[in-house]
């Protein structure tokens, strides 16, 4: 596609309950990023994959958190048994992952935790 | 680790004046690069300008220009004839220069625009 495209747009629900998050990159890039954003904050590193490698996931905030990549395509952003504090904006970037070249972002989603 | 501090959460600017964003950030990194983002009320990030820390020539793109003082670790954003589209969040970040590491934000400064 034209840019990185995130799903849903908003997302209500209610504590204690599984939500999964998607983030079609921009074709041909490698690397994807998924970064949280919390009301008036800046954005929070989570997870990152490059290619085949193991993904980076040292920004997980707790093992609530997970994400899975097929190949160099598709990424999905899955929060279990969501807490209230998990709400915030949820972004998606990729890159063509050369190391030096900008990251591209999507619209994100707005995650509500009732 | 690496920290990036905007110490200003709010600054505002008269139409076609101009604005000085402030951000200083902390690495025991030699070299690295350094990114002005925007996020307007639709949410998506959008790059600003970008600078490379071994360039001692400072970045410029269009209206957008960066004063980068590495000594100082601090890389402020000037936005000359400030437009009405211009208000937004604006983010300051660092990104390590070797390997696909992640970028480290600051928390951003929101610049209104009075016309």
């Amino acid at each position: 596609g034209a840019g990185v495209s995130q799903s849903p747009s908003n997302k209500v629900t209610e504590k204690g309950k599984d939500v999964e998050l998607r983030c079609d990159p921009i074709s041909g890039h490698t690397a994807l990023y998924w970064y949280r954003q919390r009301l008036g904050q800046g954005l929070e590193f989570l997870i990152y994959f490059q290619g085949n490698s193991a993904p980076d996931k040292s920004g997980l905030p707790s093992d609530r958190f997970s994400a899975e990549r097929t190949g160099e395509s598709v990424s999905t952003l899955t929060i279990q048994r969501t807490q209230q504090e998990d709400s915030a904006v949820y972004l998606c970037a990729s890159s063509s992952g050369q190391g030096t070249e900008k990251l591209f972002f999507g619209s994100g989603t707005q995650l509500s935790v009732l | 680790a690496q920290t990036v501090t905007q110490s200003q959460p709010e600054m505002s600017v008269q139409e076609a004046e101009t604005v000085t964003l402030s951000c200083t950030y902390d690495t025991s990194e030699s070299d690295y690069y350094l990114f002005w983002y925007k996020q307007p009320p639709s949410r998506q990030m959008i790059l600003v300008i970008r600078q490379e820390a071994y360039k001692q020539q400072n970045a410029t793109e269009n209206r957008f220009s960066v004063n980068f003082q590495k000594a100082a670790k601090s890389f402020s954003l000037k936005i000359s004839d400030s437009q009405l589209g211009d208000a937004a969040m604006y983010f300051c970040a660092y990104r390590r220069y070797s390997g696909n590491t992640p970028l480290v934000f600051g928390k951003g400064t929101r610049l209104s625009v009075i016309a």
